[in-house]
């Protein structure tokens, strides 16, 4: 079956813009992560959402950043005033909590921001 | 917090060596220990994991032991292809409800015929 999508895979924007970034789950996962990977670097966690609440946001990293998934399936990320240091591969990842005993994520190609 | 360190590379090697790439971790609870890889132009993907203390995960050769007492998680392969060349994360999640995941910077294998 399908995979995790994310889109747009590349998004360049300017400094002070607002950008989205879609995440599309697999089919049926009740679970939705967003990571952020800055170069050299592994990635890091922004937010979790179980079906439509956002369960632990904790990594967010400032109020200009916010992300809904209003329907429990597709999700957005959405950031507000980019700065140059936004720029970075914005991950997703989905997994079926139904599953015992683990969840395994798993991971979509990435959306690639750049801010100039 | 939680926090994994993993060793730095890039790490080079010929085929058919031997490969280990250290990994250790700080916790609270009893998260679970993954490696993910990413292989070039392509997603994260899990390559092993281990749920609780002396778990052995194991895949295409690749083996680590979950090891409380030294909160290790070394990955090791006995003979590698120019195949596994690619980026390999060690990490773990928060255990409990909560399966977010903690990665560390990542090790850039190169394996050279």
């Amino acid at each position: 079956g399908a995979g995790v999508s994310q889109t747009p895979s590349n998004k360049v924007t300017e400094k002070g813009k607002y950008v989205e970034l879609r995440c599309d789950p697999i089919s049926g996962h009740t679970a939705l992560y967003w990571y952020r990977q800055s170069l050299g670097q592994g990635p890091e966690f922004l937010i979790y959402f179980q079906g439509t609440g956002a369960a632990d946001d904790s990594g967010l990293p400032n109020d200009r950043f916010f992300a809904v998934r209003p329907e429990g399936s597709v999700s957005t990320l959405k950031i507000q005033r980019t700065e140059r240091g936004d720029s970075a591969v914005y991950l997703c990842a989905s997994s079926d909590e139904g599953t015992v005993p683990y969840n395994e994520q798993f991971f979509g190609p990435g959306t690639r921001l750049t801010v100039l | 917090g939680n926090s994994v360190t993993q060793m730095e590379g890039p790490v080079t090697l010929s085929e058919e060596a031997f490969l280990t790439i250290n990994c250790t971790y700080t916790a609270t609870g009893y998260p679970s220990l993954f490696w993910y890889v990413q292989y070039p132009g392509e997603g994260l993907q899990l390559l092993l994991k281990a749920t609780k203390a002396d778990d052995k995960g194991s895949n295409k050769g690749f083996e680590a032991t979950y090891r409380k007492e030294t909160t290790s998680f070394h990955l090791e392969k006995g003979s590698v292809q120019v195949s596994d060349s690619a980026v390999y994360f060690c990490a773990l999640d928060s255990g409990g409800s909560n399966y977010k995941l903690t990665f560390g910077k990542g090790t850039l294998l190169t394996v050279n015929p």
